[in-house]
């Protein structure tokens, strides 16, 4: 079956630093990928639309030029967390769709903590 | 913007006990998902439904897709502690091909 792979699955940074997530596509063609937000006890929040090779598409309220996403092959889409503070502190998971898919595959997430 | 409720937050039953849990919208949605998610790790697709009025089963757990497509609910019968989890709905949204999540049930099955 489709399998997403994300790295790494946590990460501790010092504040001011930025972190890259990466997550890939292991056996399919991910034409879009999804990057969501997870805060404890809370339910996901979609953050952004990436389609390969090009702009991502930022939901509303999500400040575009801290959170960089790539999408610039059909197996690989980074998350790069820019100058990071503590409320940036969260559960990053991304999700692959491919037109053969039929669905859209869960990373295992991202634990980030900000100190 | 197409908003999924998701009722009841938090449920804790005793092991052997039948719930529900309702996944309300005022739009249509092509689709809607539920997902199981374990702590520190990513959702894990339970079902989709597509067809209004649609039933799945899935072992214990019956999925029901409302017949305008806006609501489902899920229903667990004789609740086992290994239920214990966040169960998310989420509903794909066709414009744009993305699923946007409800805020998910909290359930603790106590033995």
């Amino acid at each position: 079956g489709a399998v997403v792979s994300q790295h790494p699955s946590w990460v501790i940074c010092k504040s001011g630093t930025s972190v890259k997530i990466e997550c890939r596509s292991l056996d399919f063609q991910a034409t879009t990928m999804f990057w969501y937000r997870q805060f404890p006890k809370q339910s996901l929040m979609l953050m952004a639309t990436s389609n390969e090779g090009s702009k991502a598409t930022y939901e509303q309220g999500v400040e575009k030029d801290k959170f960089l996403i790539n999408h610039a092959s059909l197996t690989l889409s980074t998350l790069t967390v820019t100058s990071a503070h503590p409320e940036d502190s969260s559960f990053y998971i991304c999700s692959a769709h491919g037109p053969l898919t039929g669905g859209y595959t869960f990373g295992s997430g991202t634990r980030l903590t900000v100190v | 913007t197409q908003l999924l409720e998701q009722s009841p937050q938090f449920l804790s039953i005793q092991e052997g006990e039948n719930l529900t849990v309702y996944c309300n919208s005022s739009s249509v949605f092509s689709s809607l998902q539920w997902y199981r998610q374990e702590p520190g790790e990513g959702p894990v697709l339970l079902v989709t439904v597509v067809t209004g009025g649609e039933v799945k089963k899935l072992k214990r757990l019956t999925f029901q897709f409302g017949d305008a497509r806006k609501d489902s609910s899920l229903h667990i019968t004789a609740a086992q502690p290994g239920d214990t989890g966040l169960y998310l709905c989420a509903g794909l949204v066709t414009r744009d091909d993305k699923i946007i999540f409800g805020k998910g049930t909290r359930l603790h099955i106590l033995p």
